[in-house]
């Protein structure tokens, strides 16, 4: 069964940086591309970034180019997002997803970042 | 902000049709298959629909997804209680070098 579970999550002050991890199991991780998609509250999908099977290509949306990086280790078949100068607009529940470019299958349950002072 | 449109809302009595449209481009629906999404209320995003039609293993016959162009439909069959959710489609686009979403359709059971 493929798990995806998110952590990292928490409250933070505008200007300030949180690094989310994703654990995946149930599938092999190394073979798979892998995305971050975020909601907003009381708001749609919005997708953040992706990043391919071996690491060497990743993809952002605007918003987030220079202030966020995603990353993964396949030996620990884990996901990252490394989140830096963190805004308001920020705010949003986070999703780690299996998939990039074709589709994005499998989500987990999401983590909540909060930027506010 | 989202490049794929969708109507806000659409609603249905339980047992009718309802289609939901996802309007986009040349550079995402024009080259690129259409997936859909249902999110339940409260809970993460699940994949109803890949590949423009394709329905992955468990989910019911009474969803369907095709595609014409740049626009795609989603349709609901014999509609149930259940179904109220909210409902994405989603693409790869080329020109933005991203998956993007539509603005979502939430869909009432009256």
């Amino acid at each position: 069964e493929v798990q995806l579970v998110e952590s990292g999550g928490g409250l933070v002050q505008p200007g300030g940086s949180l690094r989310l991890s994703c654990a995946a199991s149930g599938f092999t991780f190394s073979s798979y591309w892998m995305t971050w998609v975020r909601q907003a509250p009381g708001k749609g999908l919005e997708w953040v970034a992706n990043i391919k099977e071996d690491g060497r290509e990743k993809y952002y949306v605007d918003s987030v180019k220079g202030r966020f990086t995603i990353s993964r280790d396949n030996a620990k078949n884990s996901l990252y997002l490394q989140m830096n100068s963190l805004r308001g607009e920020d705010t949003a529940v986070y999703y780690c997803a299996r998939g990039g470019k074709t589709v994005v299958s499998y989500w987990g349950q999401g983590t909540l970042v909060t930027v506010s002072s | 902000q989202s490049v794929l449109t969708q109507p806000p809302s659409v609603s249905g009595t339980p047992g009718q049709r309802v289609t939901i449209s996802c309007s986009g481009s040349s550079s995402n629906i024009g080259s690129n298959s259409v997936n859909w999404y249902q999110q339940l209320p409260g809970t993460a995003p699940k994949l109803l629909i890949q590949s423009n039609s394709q329905r992955p293993s468990g989910v019911p016959d009474r969803f369907s997804g095709s595609k014409s162009v740049t626009s795609a439909s989603l349709a609901i069959s014999g509609l149930q209680s259940e179904d109220e959710a909210d409902y994405y489609c989603a693409a790869w686009d080329a020109s933005l070098n991203g998956y993007v979403f539509g603005t979502g359709t939430k869909v009432t059971v009256l």
